[in-house]
């Protein structure tokens, strides 16, 4: 089992419509999870953070942690093709050692 | 406004080479890190470094070594290239406050071993 798992995809999504990308994690002592995004070529930038159970909302992104079930989901509100990259969930434990999902493909048709 | 940046985007080498590939961050983070990133397999940890001269293995240390002679700068050596060491190795830095603190990334390194 992987340490951090996500769908490959892609996940199609036409636009205006939400995305729900989702990640589940093995170790229970996971405190911190992150949500990545990287275009095709570039390097992986920052999208949203989340620490405690519950919804974290910035802008049009929610990023959703249930640590008793071991996941994590990220929306995306409103996709607009831009939207269209790799999304890579991204958990650390104690110290920052990250271990990386091999991320989720969205696809937003306009 | 966070900068990471590492020495080549495109790197072509032979079997057997020794290669250096050089990361300098500017904001004064204490930890950098050292990935790869492979179709199929993610990002995978090589080294890490939370302060100077220290360095602490990752999940895929054989055939790389690092260094960190200066807070930001810190190098990957690959002592001699092989071919299964094609990849983007990407390079991150973070202040040093836990789990929670944020990595940013370099823009890669595409090497290519012949």
């Amino acid at each position: 089992q992987k340490e951090v798992e996500q769908n490959s995809g892609p996940l199609s999504v036409p636009e205006g419509a939400i995305a729900s990308l989702n990640c589940t994690y093995s170790d229970r002592g996971s405190q911190s999870f992150f949500w990545y995004r990287q275009y095709s070529g570039k390097s992986p930038e920052l999208i949203m953070s989340i620490y405690s159970n519950g919804d974290k909302e910035d802008g049009r992104f929610t990023a959703q942690l249930n640590k008793a079930s071991q996941y994590v989901s990220l929306l995306i509100r409103d996709s607009q093709p831009s939207d269209s990259a790799t999304y890579l969930c991204a958990v650390a434990r104690r110290v920052q050692k990250l271990v990386f999902g091999t991320g989720t493909r969205l696809l937003v048709s306009p | 406004d966070v900068k990471v940046t590492q020495s080549s985007r495109y790197l072509v080498k032979r079997t057997g080479e020794k290669v250096f590939l050089e990361c300098v961050q500017d904001m004064d983070h204490e930890n950098m890190f050292w990935y790869r990133q492979d179709p199929g397999l993610g990002l995978r940890l090589i080294y890490f470094s939370y302060d100077v001269k220290m360095k602490e293995k990752g999940d895929i240390p054989e055939g790389y070594s690092v260094s960190r002679e200066k807070k930001e700068r810190f190098s990957l050596i690959l002592e001699s290239a092989s071919t299964n060491q094609t990849s983007m190795y990407l390079c991150a830095s973070s202040l040093a406050g836990g789990p929670q603190e944020t990595q940013y990334f370099g823009p890669g390194t595409r090497l290519l071993v012949l």
